[in-house]
């Protein structure tokens, strides 16, 4: 069955720091992968995507991550965080065959330090 | 742009009353999701469609049920609310990425 790990429940880091959130995946093909960012009180917002190809993958807001097959994770990274970035961040798996269920992770909730 | 549209954005209910939430997307995508979703638990799928009348079972299917009569419409039923049903509920629809709804919150007294 398809499941995803987010260890950490809350991250704090400083403004113009570097990020990384991690994400494993269990799932026995190839996994489609996301991840989504939902700031407080709004909707959920795709940031990248994975499917194939290159495994080093660009989003929106100057996010990245990587899909590492061998360690089944798909880590999200931005090199310099703003303010604007604290938000409640979620990694996805998907297998997409024609019928295809999406399963999300617990989230990570990540503050900014001034 | 992909729209997808819940009904309400807040709902309160009583105890033991049937609850609809409705679901339209306006991109006419195959596969539609409901999720909840909770503090520290994240978002948990309670059904999802990948066709007309077409349905299976997520993670947290119990005390739920699905319609999709129009490929468009993707509806959630509560048959008989209940206090730990009290949460908010996340409508999806999805061709590649999933595209979601504001969110219900729903609230059972």
């Amino acid at each position: 069955a398809q499941s995803v790990t987010q260890p950490d429940i809350h991250i704090t880091v400083s403004e113009g720091a570097s990020l990384e959130l991690r994400c494993n995946y269990s799932y026995g093909a190839t996994p489609y992968l996301f991840w989504y960012v939902q700031s407080p009180g709004q909707g959920l917002q795709l940031l990248l995507k994975y499917f194939s190809g290159d495994t080093l993958v660009q989003g929106i807001k100057g996010f990245e991550a990587e899909f590492k097959r061998s360690q089944s994770s798909f880590n999200l990274r931005k090199p310099s965080v703003h303010w604007s970035d604290a938000a409640e961040y979620f990694c996805a798996v998907a297998s997409y065959s024609s019928a295809s269920k999406i399963i999300f992770g617990s989230g990570t909730r990540l503050s900014i330090r001034p | 742009d992909v729209k997808v549209t819940q009904s309400s954005r807040y709902l309160v209910k009583r105890t033991g009353e049937k609850v609809f939430l409705e679901c339209v997307q306006d991109m006419d995508h195959e596969n539609m999701f409901w999720y909840r979703q909770d503090p520290g638990l994240g978002l948990r799928l309670i059904y999802f469609s990948y066709d007309v009348k077409m349905k299976e079972k997520g993670d947290i299917p119990e005390g739920y049920s699905v319609s999709r009569e129009k490929k468009e419409r993707f509806s959630l039923i509560l048959e008989s609310a209940s206090t730990n049903q009290t949460s908010m509920y996340l409508c999806a629809s999805s061709s590649t990425e999933a595209f979601f709804g504001q969110g219900t919150r729903l609230t059972v007294v």
